[in-house]
């Protein structure tokens, strides 16, 4: 069994702090994505990285792919109060079909 | 650019009671999956079609729950006699195959069982 563990479970930072949460598991995937989700609604896909040691950048985000691909960071410069929000990791293993979802992280941030 | 769509939004029923949910998917797309998620946890797979074929359910999905994609559009999830553990936010996504199963998922129907 796939299992991902995300670190924080909560954090709670002043806007223009920077952040990072982290995603890790024992098991290879052949792909991982991170998503935010808002309340009541469903989770929204930032990005998906491939390659082992793949960065990614989206704006003030960065997504990192661990060399193995078992483990991943997403890091947040200079957080905004829209950053707020539920972060999500989710890995597909090599049949590529379910995702796994780490139990999120949830970010607030205060003007 | 239509996203994934799922009807209703919300559902209150009471206890015994059947629920149906609908997903349309991105209109390209050829793999939908359905996803549980409960308050504070990360959504967990239920289970996925590839065009009209259910090629994949979870463990979660007991006797009383059953999914159909009949022509490999939309689907429907339906939970029979329904409990109050199955109060629960149900997803659905939908991906494109081949690729990297990037998933792109719907706004989720919030079911309460009373």
């Amino acid at each position: 069994t796939q299992l991902l563990e995300q670190s924080p479970q909560f954090l709670s930072i002043q806007e223009g702090e920077n952040l990072t949460v982290y995603c890790n598991s024992s098991s290879v995937f052949s792909s991982l994505q991170w998503y935010r989700q808002e309340p009541g609604e469903g989770p929204v896909l930032l990005v998906t990285v491939v390659t082992g040691g793949e960065v990614k950048k989206l704006k003030r985000l960065t997504f990192q792919f661990g060399d193995a691909r078992k483990d991943s960071s997403l890091h947040i410069t200079a957080a905004q109060p829209g950053d707020t929000g539920l972060y999500l990791c989710a890995g597909a293993g090599a049949a590529g079909n379910k995702l796994t979802f780490g139990g999120g992280t949830r970010v607030l941030v205060k003007p | 650019d239509t996203g994934v769509s799922q009807n209703p939004r919300h559902k209150i029923t009471k206890r015994g009671q059947n629920v149906t949910f609908r997903c349309d998917p991105i209109s390209e797309h050829n793999r939908l999956y359905w996803y549980r998620q409960t308050l504070g946890q990360g959504p967990e797979f239920l289970t996925y079609f590839q065009n009209e074929a259910q090629l994949e359910k979870s463990r979660l999905l007991s006797d009383r729950f059953s999914a159909e994609r009949p022509k490999g559009s939309f689907s429907t999830l339906e939970i029979q006699r329904t409990e109050q553990g199955d109060s629960a936010m149900y997803l659905c996504a939908s991906s494109r195959s081949p690729g990297y199963n990037e998933q792109f998922f719907g706004p989720g129907t919030r079911l309460t069982v009373l």
